[in-house]
């Protein structure tokens, strides 16, 4: 089943902080962030597996809700380079483990 | 540590042709997976495999598709009789164990059916 992520897009002027959500109806085994820039491939961020857990950089970190239904991805002091659009792909609990189900995405800009 | 690699990285190909498309995985990952991107969406499963062998691609279509990882050798995405719906950007990912690990994802291959 295919997570749903909110919002399809924003757009940030540098510095300012954006939220990405990424949401499923059935608990997650594990969700991954993603970054892909224009042509380019997905560009791995981080990945998630246990209930409220929460990791990440100093600007760019995520959480896992406690149910493990939603996490989101926090974008702090945005940069330039931080432009792209970032999908969560997550594996299911149970059943087939191992195959990343991908979002639509969320088409981040970030202008100076 | 060289990433995952794809070639060719632009394929282009007429109607009714095959593509071929190969994945080099990252240095001791056995476990490699491919997508298929359409133009302005995510990113779908196709196939997951472990050296000589398929272990799930339920997201591959039944016909003119299939896909190898020989047990010497790059994983195999074939393509037969391409159509133009099979035009898209076709990603593969390798990871070293299956469960809850992260899957590096090559540059990808754009083919292009005219």
């Amino acid at each position: 089943q295919q997570p749903v992520q909110s919002p399809q897009a924003v757009i940030l002027r540098e510095g300012e902080d954006a939220v990405i959500n990424c949401s499923s109806s059935k608990a997650l085994y594990s969700v991954h962030w993603y970054r892909q820039k224009h042509g380019e491939a997905p560009v791995f961020l981080m990945i998630l597996l246990k209930g409220g857990e929460q990791k990440g950089h100093e600007k760019i970190s995520a959480s896992f809700n406690e149910k493990k239904q939603q996490s989101s991805l926090y974008l702090t002091a945005s940069q330039l380079s931080y432009s792209g659009t970032y999908f969560c792909g997550t594996e299911n609990s149970g059943g087939s483990n191992y195959k990343l189900t991908f979002g639509k995405g969320t088409l981040l800009t970030v202008n100076p | 540590n060289a990433g995952v690699m794809q070639n060719p990285r632009h394929l282009v190909r007429r109607r009714g042709q095959e593509a071929r498309l190969r994945c080099s995985p990252m240095k001791g990952h056995s476990h490699v997976y491919w997508y298929r991107q359409l133009p302005e969406e995510g990113l779908k499963f196709m196939v997951y495999l472990q050296k000589e062998n398929i272990i799930d691609e339920s997201g591959m279509p039944k016909e003119r598709f299939s896909a190898e990882f020989p047990k010497e050798g790059p994983s195999i995405l074939r393509i037969q009789q391409v159509v133009r719906g099979d035009s898209a950007a076709y990603f593969c990912a390798s990871s070293p164990t299956p469960f809850g690990e992260t899957q590096y994802f090559g540059p990808g291959t754009r083919l292009l059916v005219l």
